[in-house]
């Protein structure tokens, strides 16, 4: 147990559907990501918010938006995905310090989605 | 950005020590060297990480080279449990993005 649960775990979603992904971190953290995790890529940083505020978009699609409600809740609003889309969703948080250069980042398990 | 390089794969017997080497030779001053694994169907767990002096807590050990441009991530005594892909990542003063590459897949054996 990370201390940040994502649900769901699997998620089986057509083309044209709307769905969310959510994060949770009980660590008292202040800054959340989302991470992409395609068969046979490297993890891919999607999203930062520090502070529920997005510092970090890396050239993420549209139809991927994210939103942070407060510092312990993370979601990932999913319209209109396509099925290169399908991948291993990833939750983290770190505690930010003055530098990055040291902060850990605790994982959750992941959300397995699949477009239809 | 410095990149690393790590082998794509080792195998190691069950309760041997386990070297994980890891090259980082444009690595800058200001870097850190972070090891993270992640275990089947999990995400990443972060393992130990330092600057420039080597490194123990109850998970590992890492050893940094005098030139900073390489790395080894020490197991002890691998178990079963320790299987997994092991990454080495840079991480710089102010950067958000941790780029965790291919990274090596382990293999223990009983």
């Amino acid at each position: 147990e990370t201390g940040v649960t994502q649900t769901p775990r699997h998620l089986v979603m057509g083309m044209t559907n709307k769905k969310s992904l959510k994060c949770e971190q009980h660590l008292g953290h202040n800054a959340m990501y989302w991470y992409k995790q395609s068969a046979k890529k490297p993890l891919e940083l999607m999203f930062v918010y520090n502070f529920k505020e997005q510092t970090e978009n890396n050239s993420v699609p549209s139809r991927f938006s994210p939103e942070c409600p407060n510092s312990s809740h993370l979601f990932l609003h999913l319209h209109t995905l396509q099925p290169e889309d399908s991948a291993l969703y990833l939750c983290a948080s770190s505690q930010e310090k003055d530098s990055k250069a040291k902060n850990i980042q605790y994982f959750g398990a992941g959300t397995r989605l699949s477009v239809l | 950005d410095a990149k690393t390089t790590q082998p794509n794969s080792m195998e190691s017997n069950e309760e041997e020590p386990v070297h994980l080497p890891c090259n980082h030779s444009t690595i800058s001053g200001t870097d850190y060297i972070h090891w993270y694994r992640q275990l089947p169907s999990q995400g990443p767990e972060y393992v130990i990480h330092g600057l420039t002096s080597n490194v123990n807590n109850r998970m590992a050990s890492l050893a940094i080279a005098e030139d900073r441009k390489s790395s080894t991530l020490i197991l002890h005594r691998a178990t079963l449990r320790d299987a997994a892909v092991y990454y080495c990542i840079l991480r710089g003063y102010n950067n958000n993005d941790m780029r965790f590459g291919a990274g090596t897949r382990l293999t223990v054996k009983p």
